[in-house]
Parts: structure tokens; C-alpha cells; sequence
């Protein structure tokens, strides 16, 4: 089975830290992706990455970037916290046309 | 743009009540349509994709069927643990593009 893993399940930041999340996945996919889903709104899409060092901005890319320096990791980063930022944060790989999610981050910023 | 409309929003059932949740899309071409189940505090598992109108795929108690305009996810006689939010998203032909998410119809089973 495919594994996308992501660092931490539950953090919490303090506002205006640079705050660094990690999603691995053990597929070799090319395609990777970051979004953030907050209730009422549903999943919106930060960034996604087709391949080592490439990047796209995704619907809401204000206040973060990524990082995709190998093939099985792309890190999201947030710059400089803010409480807006609060969220729950999820990784997802695809091969073809089916997608593969990590557990997601449970994401405070106090 | 491409969007997703998932309804009802939240679903209540009582165990063995069968029913089915909509998605309506518009999509610029359809590359393929998702189903996804998330259960609280996880990430979404994968459930089906369907790839053209008059389509149909079944695991369990659900069945996914796609029209040009939209599909339904039918559970039959649900149980309990059935009760999770399921997640509708298409992908376009144009290009490399994303999945595009509907926010997803929150199901309740109880016994």
C-alpha cells in the first residue's frame, strides 16, 4: 500500500514563528500536493508540486511556500505563523488518477 | 473553473435506512470523478473513481454511478460505522491540473 506520512500529527506554534511541515511518501509519485481544510470551506489547495524543484500555487498560496528538493518530500512552510493559519493540514501524492492523503496536521498557532 | 457542489450537507440515518448523496459538477472536460471517505481528525481514503457517464463501481454497502452532470454515492442498509464525511472532486483534461474538492456531505449512521 501506498504511505504518505506526515512529521507531526498535532503542533502548536506561537504567532510569527516559521513553522516547517514535512510529508514524505514511499511511491516515487511525481505529483504532490498541500491543502488546508477548516469546516464550512472543505479542502483548499496551497501548493502542488509535479516534480523535484518545481512548484504551482495552488487557490490559497498567500503565506506559505514550499520546498520539493527530492522526489518523495515536499515540505510546506509557513513563514511567519498566524492565528488565520490555524488549520488542519493535509499531503496527498497521486499516481495516475488516484490520490493518496497522509493523516494530516492538526496545526495551532496561539 | 471547475466546481463541486456536494448536498446535503450533513445526513442523518438510522441504521438500514439506505439513501445517496449527490455531487454536481462542471468540470472543462471530465478527466475523472472521486470518491473519498475521512473519518474525524484523518486524512481522506480513497473509495472510487469514475471516468465516464453511465458508470458504476461498488464496494460494500456503497455504490458510486456518474451522469454528465453528476454522481451519487448510494449506501445501502448503512451502519453505523459507515458514518464518516464522504468527499466528491474532479479532475479536468486540461493539463496536469489538481483535484477540485466539494466540501463534503457529513454522514451519521445510528443504530
Amino acid at each position: 500500500d501506498v504511505k504518505v506520512t506526515q512529521s507531526s500529527r498535532y503542533l502548536v506554534k506561537r504567532t510569527g514563528e516559521k513553522v516547517f511541515l514535512e510529508c514524505v511518501q514511499d511511491m516515487d509519485h511525481e505529483n504532490m500536493f498541500w491543502y488546508r481544510q477548516d469546516p464550512g470551506l472543505g479542502l483548499r489547495l496551497i501548493y502542488f508540486s509535479y516534480d523535484v524543484k518545481m512548484k504551482e500555487k495552488g487557490d490559497i498560496p498567500e503565506g506559505y511556500s514550499v520546498s520539493r528538493e527530492k522526489k518523495e518530500r515536499f515540505s510546506l512552510i509557513l513563514e511567519s505563523a498566524s492565528t488565520n493559519q490555524t488549520s488542519m493540514y493535509l499531503c496527498a501524492s497521486n499516481v495516475r488518477d488516484k490520490a493518496f492523503f497522509g493523516q494530516g496536521t492538526r496545526l495551532t498557532v496561539v | 473553473e471547475d466546481q463541486v457542489t456536494q448536498s446535503p450537507e450533513a445526513l442523518r440515518l438510522q441504521e438500514g435506512e439506505s439513501s445517496s448523496l449527490n455531487c454536481s459538477y462542471t468540470v472543462s472536460g471530465l478527466r475523472g470523478l472521486f470518491w473519498y471517505r475521512q473519518d474525524p481528525g484523518k486524512g481522506p481514503e480513497f473509495l472510487f473513481t469514475l471516468y465516464s457517464a453511465g458508470e458504476e463501481k461498488e464496494k460494500e454497502r456503497l455504490k458510486a454511478t456518474l451522469t454528465k452532470k453528476e454522481s451519487f454515492l448510494h449506501i445501502t442498509a448503512p451502519k453505523p460505522e459507515d458514518s464518516a464525511t464522504y468527499l466528491c472532486a474532479v479532475r479536468s483534461l486540461s493539463g496536469n491540473t489538481p483535484l477540485v474538492f466539494g466540501k463534503g456531505t457529513r454522514l451519521s449512521v445510528i443504530a
